[in-house]
C-alpha cells in the first residue's frame, strides 16, 4: 500500500521557535518523497525533495527508511512560513503522487 | 510564460447540472493531473494523463471524466453533479517520469466549486 500520513492538522509554534512537521510513509520499493507548500492565497508548489538534499527557506527533511519518516524540520521559525504543508510520495504508476493530509503552520508573533 | 491556469475559478452549480473544468499549461508537459483537495483529506488524484489522447482514472474517479483531445488543454467534466462533490479542484502538470527532479508537478490556482 502507499499511504503518506501527516498526523498533525493544525500546528502552531512561537517565531523563533524550531519547528518540525511529521510524516510518515507507507511504500514497498524505494521512496522519493517531497515536500509541497501552499501559501495564502497562492498556489500549491514545491519547497524541497529528499533525493536533492537541499534546504530552501531554511527548512529541511530527512528521510529515515527505518522509521519510514519524512519530517520537515527548521530551527527558527519565521511569521511567513505560515502556510498548509503537504508531504507527498512518488507512487507507483510513478508518474502518480500521493499526498498526506496537510499541516496547517501557524506562526505566532 | 502563465505556466498553469484554470477557469472557471468560481462556480456554483445544483445538483443534476453538468459543467466541465479546462485546464491549460503551456510548459509542454507531458503529463497533467486533476486533484480535489478537502478540510482533512489532503490533496486526492481524480484522473490523470500521460499524453495526448490518453486518460486513466486516480484514486477517486468516480462521477468525473476527462479528455485531453490536445496536449496542452485537461478537461474535467461533471455529468450530474452532486453536494459530495463541492470542493477545490486543483490542475497540475509535469515532465514524463525519467529521473527524480523530472517528477516536480506544477499546480494551478484552482477551482472552487459548490454543488447545492
Amino acid at each position: 500500500a502507499q499511504r503518506v500520513t501527516q498526523p498533525e492538522k493544525l500546528l502552531s509554534v512561537f517565531k523563533g521557535a524550531p519547528v518540525e512537521l511529521k510524516c510518515n510513509y507507507s511504500y514497498s520499493g524505494s521512496p522519493e518523497l517531497f515536500w509541497y507548500v501552499q501559501y495564502s492565497r497562492q498556489r500549491l508548489q514545491l519547497l524541497l525533495r529528499h533525493i536533492s538534499r537541499e534546504s530552501i527557506k531554511g527548512f529541511t527533511a530527512d528521510l529515515n527508511k527505518g522509521e519510514t519518516s519524512f519530517h520537515l524540520k527548521k530551527p527558527f521559525a519565521q511569521e511567513e512560513d505560515s502556510a498548509m504543508y503537504y508531504c507527498a510520495l512518488k507512487g507507483n504508476p510513478p508518474q502518480k503522487l500521493v499526498f498526506g493530509q496537510g499541516t496547517r503552520l501557524t506562526i505566532n508573533p | 510564460n502563465a505556466g498553469v491556469t484554470q477557469t472557471p475559478k468560481f462556480r456554483v452549480l445544483k445538483t443534476g447540472q453538468s459543467m466541465t473544468l479546462l485546464c491549460a499549461q503551456d510548459m509542454n508537459h507531458e503529463y497533467m493531473y486533476w486533484y480535489r483537495q478537502d478540510p482533512g483529506m489532503g490533496l486526492r488524484l481524480i484522473h490523470y494523463s500521460v499524453g495526448e489522447g490518453t486518460t486513466a482514472k486516480g484514486e477517486v474517479p468516480d462521477g468525473y471524466n476527462v479528455s485531453r483531445l490536445k496536449k496542452q488543454n485537461f478537461l474535467l467534466g461533471l455529468e450530474s453533479a452532486a453536494p459530495s462533490q463541492t470542493s477545490v479542484y486543483f490542475c497540475a502538470s509535469s515532465y514524463a517520469t525519467g529521473t527524480s527532479l523530472d517528477n516536480e508537478q506544477f499546480f494551478g490556482p484552482g477551482t472552487r466549486l459548490t454543488v447545492l
